[in-house]
């Protein structure tokens, strides 16, 4: 089974603090994603990557970045968080490739975590 | 841009009750289609999939049709369970990247 797992299910920060959200996938997976989930909203993309190193925008890039440095660890960073990054975070994790020229592979999703920023 | 909609919740069922829950699209290109189920306390599980026109995905006795002509992917099951109480997205994808519906939370009372 593939396996995605992420280093905390709550965490509490407050205004201003850097925050590290780790991300690890067991399957050689090339493919990244960091989500995050709101009520109403449903997942909305931050960030991708689809290779050591490379990285792209999602849908809602401002206020974090990522990091790449090994193929099966994926990191969000909040610079200086703030109270409107009160989420839940989640990872994902894919394998590349098309089944008749159109992408078809699932993505893997972590149990999330629930970030608070006081 | 790619989008999906699907219908607002919460939903509220009785064991052995009909379920549905439409979702419909809008994307360039021929995107596959996604029902995705998230438990409580759980991250997402792919509940089902479909690649192509008219393909049906089908899983744990849910099933959605990928009907082109109406740009819809509607989530079906005929007795629902209280098990199956959770939050169903839909989402498609093109190239890399998932779209996501806002989710619909489903609640089966025994």
């Amino acid at each position: 089974d593939v396996k995605v797992t992420q280093s905390s299910r709550y965490l509490v920060k407050r205004t201003g603090e850097k925050v590290f959200l780790e991300c690890v996938q067991d399957m050689d997976h090339e493919n990244m994603f960091w989500y995050r989930q709101d009520p109403g909203l449903g997942l909305r993309l931050i960030y991708f990557s689809y290779d050591v190193k490379m990285k792209e925008k999602g849908d809602i890039p401002e206020g974090y970045s990522v990091s790449r440095e090994k193929k099966e660890r994926f990191s969000l960073i909040l610079e200086s968080a703030s109270t409107n990054q009160t989420s839940m975070y989640l990872c994902a994790s894919s394998p590349p490739g098309t089944s008749g020229g159109r992408p078809n592979n699932e993505q893997f999703f972590g149990p999330g975590t629930r970030l608070t920023v006081l | 841009g790619d989008s999906v909609t699907q219908m607002e919740g919460p939903v509220t069922l009785s064991e052995e009750a009909f379920l549905t829950i439409n979702c419909t699209y809008t994307a360039t290109g021929y995107p596959s289609l996604f029902w995705y189920v998230q438990y409580p306390g759980e991250g997402l599980q792919l509940l089902l999939k479909a690649t192509k026109a008219d393909d049906k995905g089908s899983n744990k006795g849910f099933e959605a049709t990928y009907r082109k002509e109406t740009t819809s992917f509607h989530l079906e099951k005929g007795s629902v369970q209280v098990s199956d109480s959770a939050v169903y997205f839909c989402a498609l994808r093109n190239d890399y990247k998932l779209s996501f519906g806002a989710g619909t939370t489903v609640t089966v009372r025994a």
